[in-house]
């Protein structure tokens, strides 16, 4: 079946060493989503491309930054992260052509911070 | 700006009974609608979509949405709940721009079965 997957499903980092979480797809979707997610709370989106183009939220932090080499595959890199950084980190995707268009979300990566 | 209101933080109903998830935006133009359920630990799995035309949608797993222009609603509803419907329940607006679909989250409804 074709799917977003996202590795590892639990990280465990410590405070300040840099971390990333992949996302890997096999949807062939223009456009994947990087979302934070903390407990009891709905999504935050960070950032999402559109092929290679980039798109940041206004208010994500510059600790977050996020890398995709290919459709398939995308990265978030956390550079230090802080205790606050502590989430679920969901990898979604969808085909672009607007808003119509539904996200095919992953299992999430649950980041914890020593 | 675009908002998406669930009053509901957390619902009980028993396991049989029916249910209605309440969802109210926010939106200029002509939303596009999305429910999405969450299972402890996992993704979200889209249950349904409304863009246009009738305004009564079907999703999986037996659910149900009805789109309400006048109110600017979104409830999602099933006849009869299953104890495995137990699960974190958002309802989204969809409101990017050019080619992407950016989604606006509600805060979501926590829904527990009782047996």
């Amino acid at each position: 079946d074709a799917m977003v997957i996202q590795n590892p499903r639990y990280q465990v980092t410590q405070f300040g060493k840099p971390v990333t979480l992949s996302c890997s797809q096999t949807l062939n979707h223009n456009v994947m989503y990087w979302y934070q997610q903390k407990s009891s709370q709905a999504p935050k989106l960070l950032f999402h491309y559109y092929d290679k183009d980039f798109n940041n939220e206004a208010d994500t932090p510059d600790n977050f930054q996020s890398r995709r080499p290919n459709t398939s595959f995308c990265f978030l890199d956390i550079r230090s992260p802080g205790l606050g950084d502590a989430a679920m980190y969901l990898c979604a995707t969808s085909r672009g052509e607007g808003t119509r268009q539904p996200q095919h979300f992953g299992d999430g990566t649950r980041l914890s911070i020593l | 700006a675009q908002s998406v209101t669930q009053p509901d933080i957390h619902i009980t109903v028993s396991e049989g009974a029916s249910l209605e998830l309440r969802c109210n935006y926010s939106y200029g133009a002509t939303p596009y609608l999305f429910w999405y359920v969450q299972s402890p630990g996992q993704g979200l799995q889209l249950l349904l979509k409304y863009f246009s035309g009738d305004t009564l949608v079907q999703g999986i797993k037996g659910f149900e949405a009805e789109f309400k222009r006048s109110q600017s609603s979104f409830n999602l509803r099933k006849p009869s709940v299953h104890w495995s419907d137990a699960a974190e329940y958002f309802c989204a607006v969809g409101a990017g721009s050019g080619n992407t679909g950016k989604l606006i989250f509600g805060q979501g409804t926590t829904l527990q079965v009782k047996p």
